[in-house]
């Protein structure tokens, strides 16, 4: 079975364009997450869906970031504009439910120049 | 959600066994332990998880104290593909997103 995909791997810009980023989560899968890594750090959660409901986006910078989840499945991770400190990897994990073990995507990493 | 502490970095010989210590002194009953790796250049990558009894899996073994407050993972015998960080992370039975810490970055060398 496929794990969580994620597109594309990598992604270089220059800041004040947009950029999107897109996950394929494990079929079944109710619970999306969409987290941020910067190098030398753990991740940190951005937005948490559940089926097509965003229930957690307090972390999500609402003035450029944007998610959707349509039809509870795919999700995409949008910024406008891009800024310099975006640069990061952009990781994108499924559950079956919140409370089980969640499965990674290996990541988006954007470069913004 | 509990807070964890983890040691920040941890040597082992290929062969032998790894034990990483995560210390949860503020869990509560209704609070899992996680266990999580990430390998360079990789997503995280599940591991194990416990509430009261130890647990074991074909990747490690999950040793929890009967006061809950600490536990302790157990790679029996560390190769040098078990190179990463390893994240402990107490998860709400109720259900909360993970919450990744800094994690012990575990070398293993020959």
């Amino acid at each position: 079975e496929a794990g969580v995909v994620q597109s594309p791997r990598y992604k270089i810009i220059e800041k004040k364009q947009p950029v999107a980023f897109w996950c394929n989560p494990i079929s079944g899968h109710n619970t999306l997450y969409w987290y941020l890594q910067n190098l030398g750090q753990g991740p940190e959660l951005l937005i948490r869906y559940e089926n097509e409901e965003a229930v957690d986006d307090s972390q999500l910078p609402k003035d450029r970031f944007s998610a959707e989840r349509l039809k509870g499945v795919d999700s995409t991770l949008k910024i406008q504009p891009a800024e310099l400190g975006d640069s990061a990897v952009y990781l994108c994990a499924s559950s079956l439910r919140v409370n089980t073990e969640a499965f990674f995507g290996q990541g988006t990493r954007l470069t913004v120049v | 959600d509990a807070k964890t502490t983890q040691p920040p970095s941890m040597d082992c010989a290929e062969g032998r066994a790894a034990n990483l210590p995560c210390n949860h002194s503020t869990i509560s009953g209704n609070e899992y332990v996680y266990w999580y790796r990430q390998i360079h250049s990789q997503g995280p990558q599940y591991i194990i998880h416990g509430l009261k009894n130890n647990e074991t899996n074909e990747m490690a073994s999950l040793i929890i104290t009967e006061d809950r407050k600490s536990s302790t993972l157990i790679l029996p015998h560390a190769t040098l593909r078990d190179t990463a960080v390893y994240y402990c992370i107490v998860v709400s039975q109720a259900g909360t997103a993970l919450i990744f810490g800094k994690g012990t970055t575990l070398s293993v060398s020959s």
